[in-house]
């Protein structure tokens, strides 16, 4: 079975500097990689995902991510947070074979101050 | 834009009730999700559903059952709430082995 570690359970960072979320894999079998974000009284949306090629990925609202295999990370980044990024991230890991048996993190709360 | 439809968004409800919560997708997804959300925790999966007639449950013991009698429409219903049941409930779907899930609203569940 997968699982996936969030390595930071909050984020406080300041308007227009730059984040970086941690997650960490562990698989025995390929695998596909995703970043929700869920905003307050919502569920969660996609926002970037690796299924293969370039390991540089990028995603809506200017984030992007890389997925390292040799570290089995999956981190995402943004250059410049703005207030309106404030919400929770989700870290996804799934088969390749099976997205019945996608497992998520226990979610960053990225909080950007004025 | 959501396509994939909760109902109701918020539930009070006491002990001992039947309840179901609603979820349809307007997108034909095959594969449909139900997944209980609780703070700070990852999300777990509680049933799932390859298509009509098809449902199975997830990694997580749940007292839930599930029905998929229309491609659009995967309600999940608790015979007798409990206030241990007391959670989020997200609903979800995908196109295909690879593709993301794209998620409903959520139903905010409140057993006392």
């Amino acid at each position: 079975a997968q699982s996936v570690t969030q390595l930071d359970s909050q984020v406080p960072v300041f308007e227009e500097a730059p984040v970086e979320l941690r997650c960490n894999y562990s698989s025995s079998v390929s695998v596909y990689l995703f970043w929700y974000v869920q905003y307050p009284n919502q569920g969660l949306q996609l926002l970037l995902k690796y299924l293969s090629g370039s390991t540089l990925v990028k995603g809506i609202n200017g984030f992007e991510a890389e997925f390292n295999k040799s570290q089995t990370s999956f981190h995402l980044r943004k250059p410049s947070v703005h207030i309106s990024d404030t919400a929770e991230y989700f870290c996804a890991v799934s088969p390749t074979y099976n997205n019945n048996d996608m497992r998520f993190g226990a979610g960053t709360r990225l909080t950007v101050k004025p | 834009e959501a396509d994939i439809y909760q109902t109701p968004r918020y539930l009070v409800i006491g002990t001992g009730k039947k309840i179901t919560l609603e979820c349809s997708q307007t997108m034909g997804h095959d594969k449909m999700y139900w997944y209980q959300q609780d703070p700070g925790m990852e999300l777990h999966l509680i049933h799932y559903s390859y298509g009509v007639n098809s449902t199975e449950k997830g990694d997580l013991s749940s007292e839930s059952t599930v029905s998929r009698i229309r491609t659009e429409h995967f309600p999940l219903t608790l015979e007798s709430a409990r206030p241990s049941h007391t959670s989020q409930y997200l609903c979800a779907s995908s196109a295909s082995e690879g593709s993301p899930l794209h998620f409903g609203n959520g139903t905010r569940l409140t057993v006392t």
